[in-house]
C-alpha cells in the first residue's frame, strides 16, 4: 500500500498569511493526487485534483504543485473561511489512501 | 443542484449487518465513479470502496470480504452492504461522486453515522 504523510500536522496562522502544506507518498504516484478541505461536521470538499488543477469554484489563492512523491498545497493569503483541516489523497493505486490531515487554525 | 443523500446508519451490535444508501439527484450514479469514505470520531478520512461505471469494485483491506458496494441504476442509488461489523467500523460514512470516469470526487453527501456497539 502507498502511505501518505503530511507536514505539519497542524499550523497556526493569521489572516493574510501564506500557508504551505506538504504531502509525501511512500512511492511515486505521478500526479494522481487530490487535496480536500474539511470543516468540522461537514463533508470534505475537493480543492485540487491531478496535483495542480484547481477545482471549479475554488478561489485562486489555493494552488497545488508536485509530482512523483512530493506535493504541496499553498494558500497564498489565508482567509477566515480557510480555517479547516486539509487532506491529501492518492488515487494512483488501490487501496486509495489519505494523508493524516493538517489542521489550520487561528493564531 | 446535485445532491447525494446518505441513509441507513444507526446503532448496530458487533457482528451485525447494515446497508447504507446514497440517493442521487441531478447526478447519474451509473455514469460516474462512486466511492464510500469513512471517518471515525475525531479521526481522519479513510477510503472504503469504489465502484466504476463498468461495474468493477475495489475495497480497503480493512473491509474486504465484509463490505459490498453496489448500485441500482433504476433508483439512481449507491449502496454499501456491511456485514460482520466491528467496533472499529464506527464512523461517519460519506458517499461521493467522481468527475465522470475519474477518481476526483467533487460531489459528496452529508454523511451517515454508523455506531457498532453492544
Amino acid at each position: 500500500d502507498i502511505q501518505m504523510t503530511q507536514s505539519p500536522s497542524s499550523v497556526s496562522a493569521s489572516v493574510g498569511d501564506r500557508v504551505t502544506i506538504t504531502c509525501r507518498a511512500s512511492r511515486g504516484i505521478s500526479s494522481w493526487l487530490a487535496w480536500y478541505q474539511q470543516k468540522p461536521g461537514k463533508a470534505p470538499k475537493l480543492l485540487i485534483y491531478a496535483a495542480s488543477s484547481l477545482q471549479s469554484g475554488v478561489p485562486s489563492r489555493f494552488s497545488g504543485s508536485g509530482s512523483g512523491t512530493d506535493f504541496t498545497l499553498t494558500i497564498s493569503s489565508l482567509q477566515p473561511e480557510d480555517f479547516a483541516t486539509y487532506y491529501c489523497q492518492q488515487v494512483n493505486s488501490f487501496p486509495f489512501t489519505f494523508g493524516p490531515g493538517t489542521k489550520v487554525d487561528i493564531k | 443542484e446535485v445532491q447525494l443523500v446518505e441513509s441507513g446508519g444507526g446503532l448496530i451490535q458487533p457482528g451485525g449487518s447494515l446497508r447504507l444508501s446514497c440517493a442521487a439527484s441531478e447526478f447519474t450514479v451509473s455514469s460516474n465513479y462512486m466511492t464510500w469514505v469513512r471517518q471515525a470520531p475525531g479521526k481522519g478520512l479513510e477510503w472504503v470502496s469504489v465502484i466504476y461505471t463498468g461495474g468493477s469494485t475495489y475495497y480497503a483491506d480493512s473491509v474486504k470480504g465484509r463490505f459490498t458496494i453496489s448500485r441500482e441504476n433504476s433508483k439512481n442509488t449507491l449502496f454499501l452492504q456491511m456485514s460482520a461489523l466491528r467496533a472499529e467500523d464506527t464512523a461517519v460514512y460519506y458517499c461521493a461522486g467522481g468527475k465522470r470516469t475519474t477518481n476526483w470526487y467533487d460531489y459528496w453527501g452529508q454523511g451517515t453515522l454508523v455506531t457498532v456497539s453492544s
